[in-house]
């Protein structure tokens, strides 16, 4: 069975601290994207990976994926209230040439001033 | 602002009631994939539409349907509503027809009563 899977689903931080999160998928592939959703708001795409080692960076968070790992991470450094928001992960896989997205549970993050 | 237009942006109705939810995609694109978000739940994928054909389905319901018009809108209809279909349904869209990359609009908010 395809699965993206998310941990944790739920976090609960201080400012000031650092933290990662993690996106583990059941399958090969090489393309896997990460999205923000505010309470109540659409989503808005954060990074697109496209390689294995790929690293993205912007502001306080840093994206990275190892396909052989099947693992992607989202890295908050120094967080700070405004990202508190649910973190989704997607990763596209092709099997018997259909194409399909796969979207992770999501992990709500709470920042604490 | 995605460049992905939805209307309505709410939407109250009766058990039993028939309502159709319309999404514009981002100028140039010509894949349009249907979302729904229960409340604090993750992201079901419903259906996808490129350049005017279906091209892939997920856990959309037989009481739903969608189609994509020449100019490439589109229209999610949904029929014989329950309360358990009260939820976000985003419009996303993206300009080729395998990819994750996708830009989601600001969502139809439906209450059914």
């Amino acid at each position: 069975e395809l699965k993206v899977e998310q941990n944790p689903l739920f976090l609960s931080m201080q400012e000031g601290k650092n933290y990662t999160i993690y996106c583990n998928y059941s399958t090969t592939s090489d393309r896997l994207y990460w999205y923000r959703q505010d309470p109540g708001k659409s989503l808005e795409s954060l990074f697109v990976l496209l390689s294995n080692g790929a690293v993205k960076q912007e502001g306080r968070l840093m994206a990275s994926l190892d396909t052989k790992a099947r693992l992607s991470t989202l890295h908050i450094t120094a967080a700070v209230h405004d990202l508190s928001a649910t973190y989704f992960c997607a990763v596209d896989i092709v099997e018997d040439s259909n194409y399909q997205l796969i979207w992770g549970a999501g992990t709500k993050l709470i920042i604490k001033p | 602002d995605s460049g992905v237009t939805q209307t309505p942006k709410h939407l109250i109705t009766a058990t039993g009631q028939r309502v159709t939810l319309r999404c514009s995609p981002r100028s140039g694109d010509l894949s349009v994939y249907w979302y729904q978000q229960s409340l604090d739940q993750g992201l079901q994928f419903l259906i996808q539409y490129y350049n005017g054909e279906e091209r892939a389905k997920g856990n959309i319901l037989e009481r739903f349907s969608a189609q994509q018009f020449p100019d490439l809108h589109s229209e999610l209809n949904l029929s014989s509503l329950e309360l358990g279909d009260s939820a976000l349904y985003f419009c996303a869209s993206s300009v080729f027809r395998e990819t994750g990359e996708q830009y989601f609009g600001p969502g139809t908010r439906l209450t059914v009563t």
